[in-house]
């Protein structure tokens, strides 16, 4: 089983409509979880972190963490073009710095 | 402004010729940390730091060294580089408190032919 998993996708969504993007995780002891946004050919840029159960809003972005069933998601609301890319998860399992990322979803708006 | 920076952002060599892809934070950051991304495996981690002098290996470590002689800087050294390590590397850095994000650098394309 890998650590953190994540449907690759591609996740087609119309624009204006909600994205909802998921990720599992499979350390129990992990503590900070992050979204990371990646358009093609550039480097991860940080959206969004969570760090307690429940749900964290910033502007058109909702992360929701559930530590009980291990599950972290990232639902973009008011989808735009500009919001294709591929989405990072992020885990960090108590190890310092080190993160363990998902595989990436790939998340195509269509005007 | 706070910011990892990598060169060169593209590098095109031949089999054999060491080559070092260097990598610079002015964040003050304990961890540093090497990954590559190629396409269906996701970005795997080469090398790690948690602080000067101290490095260890990450997923995927073999043909690749790193040094960390300063709080600052962590070098990415192919010795003898070959075509399958062709791919996009990044060096990012973080604090080292368990909720510190990992800041990026822009990435470095390289190829080996």
């Amino acid at each position: 089983q890998k650590e953190v998993e994540q449907n690759s996708g591609p996740l087609s969504v119309p624009e204006g409509a909600i994205a909802s993007l998921n990720c599992t995780y499979s350390d129990r002891g992990s503590q900070s979880f992050f979204w990371y946004r990646q358009y093609s050919g550039k480097s991860p840029e940080l959206i969004m972190s969570i760090y307690s159960n429940g749900d964290k809003e910033d502007g058109r972005f909702t992360a929701q963490l559930n530590k009980a069933s291990q599950y972290v998601s990232l639902l973009i609301r008011d989808s735009q073009p500009s919001d294709s890319a591929t989405y990072l998860c992020a885990v960090n399992m108590g190890q310092g710095g080190k993160l363990i990322f998902g595989q990436g979803t790939e998340l195509s708006v269509k005007p | 402004e706070a910011q990892v920076t990598q060169n060169p952002r593209y590098l095109i060599t031949v089999t054999g010729k060491k080559l070092t892809v260097t990598c610079s934070q002015n964040m003050n950051h304990e961890y540093m940390s090497w990954y590559r991304q190629d396409p269906g495996l996701g970005l795997r981690q080469i090398y790690y730091s948690m602080n000067v002098e101290v490095t260890d290996k990450g997923d995927v470590p073999e043909g690749y060294k790193v040094s960390r002689k300063e709080k600052r800087n962590f070098p990415l050294i192919l010795e003898s580089p070959s075509p399958n390590q062709t791919s996009l590397y990044f060096c990012a850095s973080s604090f080292l408190l368990p909720g510190s994000p990992l800041h990026f650098g822009n990435g470095t394309r390289l190829t080996v032919t």
